[in-house]
């Protein structure tokens, strides 16, 4: 099973700010680069943020990473229908070498 | 346009073996490390294999080790998979991915191959 764990789902509004929290511990998150992944229904997954908080070209500015001590968050602000998905968090492990999160299901109400 | 296109997957019986290819087009594929990470049926993603350039290091995840091998070959821009005694709970998509120059992010991903493993 994941070491990282994160809310099963999360909704908010077209326009509202959503945030997705993903809790680690100190061998993976609070030691190593946290990633963000987006998976929309029957597609491969896409990056969305790496190293913590960097956003790869063609990511909008409205996706932002964070992390603090052994847990790290996306926010998605200005909520659109296109942010519907699977998120998941990811980070090398110390024990277990790379590890997903528990992925949120984001719904655009 | 990086491409990444994996292929191999198909129904095979528990017990049995499957090789897997994902082929890379439009980077130099033999600057990076590559990786597979599986997805089963209504589930989440999990990590399988990574390998680094050479095709030297090899790191898996711990249920799997010893059952999978990843391999590559640079000179026909191509990654492996050879699973080994499958099953049922191998089932799953198969995803080869690149792995990105700034800390083991995997910043492009193939389509995915489904396998199944059932009698």
């Amino acid at each position: 099973q994941s070491v990282l764990t994160q809310p099963p789902s999360a909704s908010g509004t077209p326009g509202q700010r959503v945030t997705i929290s993903c809790s680690g511990s100190s061998s993976n998150i609070g030691s190593k680069p946290v990633n963000w992944y987006k998976q929309s229904p029957g597609t491969a997954p896409k990056l969305l943020i790496y190293s913590d908080d960097q956003r790869p070209s063609g990511v909008p500015d409205r996706i932002s990473g964070s992390k603090s001590g052994t847990s790290a968050s996306l926010a998605i602000s200005g909520l659109q229908s296109e942010d519907e998905g699977d998120y998941y968090c990811a980070a090398r492990d110390d024990s277990v070498i790379y590890v997903f999160g528990t992925g949120t299901k984001v719904t655009v109400l | 346009e990086v491409q990444l296109v994996e292929s191999g997957g198909g129904l095979v019986q528990p017990g049995g073996s499957l090789r897997l290819s994902c082929a890379a087009s439009d980077f130099t594929f033999s600057s990076y490390w590559m990786t597979w990470v599986r997805q089963a049926p209504g589930e989440g993603l999990a990590w399988v294999a990574y390998t680094n350039q050479a095709g030297s290091e090899r790191y898996y995840a711990g249920s799997l080790e010893g059952r999978f091998t990843i391999s590559r070959d640079n000179a026909k821009n191509s990654l492996y998979l050879q699973m080994n005694s499958l099953r049922d709970e191998d089932t799953a998509v198969y995803y080869c991915a690149r792995i990105g120059k700034s800390g083991y992010n995997f910043d492009n991903w193939g389509q995915g191959t489904l396998v199944t493993v059932s009698s």
